[in-house]
């Protein structure tokens, strides 16, 4: 069966310092490979999706970027983090009809 | 950006009651949709996939209407543990999937 795993799941940063999130997926071959963000009290913002290695879609300009060397490895990072970059992010990957299964999520402070 | 609008609530409910969620959509191509049920501070969960000729899963009903744009999602009998928010989800397809997330309805069953 399908497994997703995503890491760190609690980190608090100073503003200004590097991100880096990453995401693993098993039991399945080249997936759709989407990242979210729940800020606190609001909806999921679709920030990138991935259709294949190397293949990044950007949904909202902004200072964080994705990446996708292997087939089930997705990256989502920043070189200097901003206060507002504060929130829940959640890495996905979607079935045969589009439904999601989601990693269990890393939640961001940014002091 | 496509919008995908529910009424965040809360629903406010005792034990037994029926409840039903609507959500609306704008994208008249939208392709495929479902209902996710998010606990505090975890990951959503699929609850269902919405399909046009309607689909019931025990004590969960839910319902497309593509000519009003909007689907739904009815609890039967509402346990305590229903208590969490309910996420629709609306998929576009050029390629790959783009789902987007409602805000949220938030149910909360009491005693």
């Amino acid at each position: 069966s399908q497994t997703i795993h995503q890491w760190p799941a609690t980190l608090v940063q100073p503003v200004g310092s590097p991100l880096s999130l990453e995401c693993t997926v098993e039991g399945t071959s080249n997936p759709n490979l989407y990242w979210y963000r729940q800020a606190a009290g609001r909806g999921l913002q679709l920030l990138f999706y991935s259709v294949g290695i190397g293949q990044i879609s950007s949904e909202v300009p902004q200072n964080l970027s994705a990446s996708r060397p292997q087939d089930r490895q997705f990256i989502l990072s920043s070189k200097k983090l901003l206060l507002s970059d504060s929130g829940f992010y959640l890495c996905a990957w979607s079935g045969p009809t589009g439904e999601l299964f989601f990693g269990e999520g890393s939640r961001l402070t940014v002091l | 950006r496509k919008e995908v609008e529910q009424d965040p609530g809360p629903f406010n409910v005792p034990e037994g009651a029926t409840v039903a969620f609507n959500c609306t959509y704008s994208n008249s191509a939208s392709q495929s949709f479902f209902w996710y049920r998010q606990d505090c501070r975890k990951e959503p969960k699929l609850l269902m996939s919405v399909y046009s000729s309607g689909n019931e899963d025990g004590r969960f009903t839910a319902q497309l209407n593509r000519a009003s744009q909007y689907i739904s999602l009815l609890i039967r009998d509402s346990k305590l543990s229903d208590s969490a928010t309910y996420l629709c989800v609306v998929n576009e397809k050029g390629g790959s999937y783009i789902p987007t997330f409602g805000r949220g309805t938030s149910l909360i069953v009491h005693p």
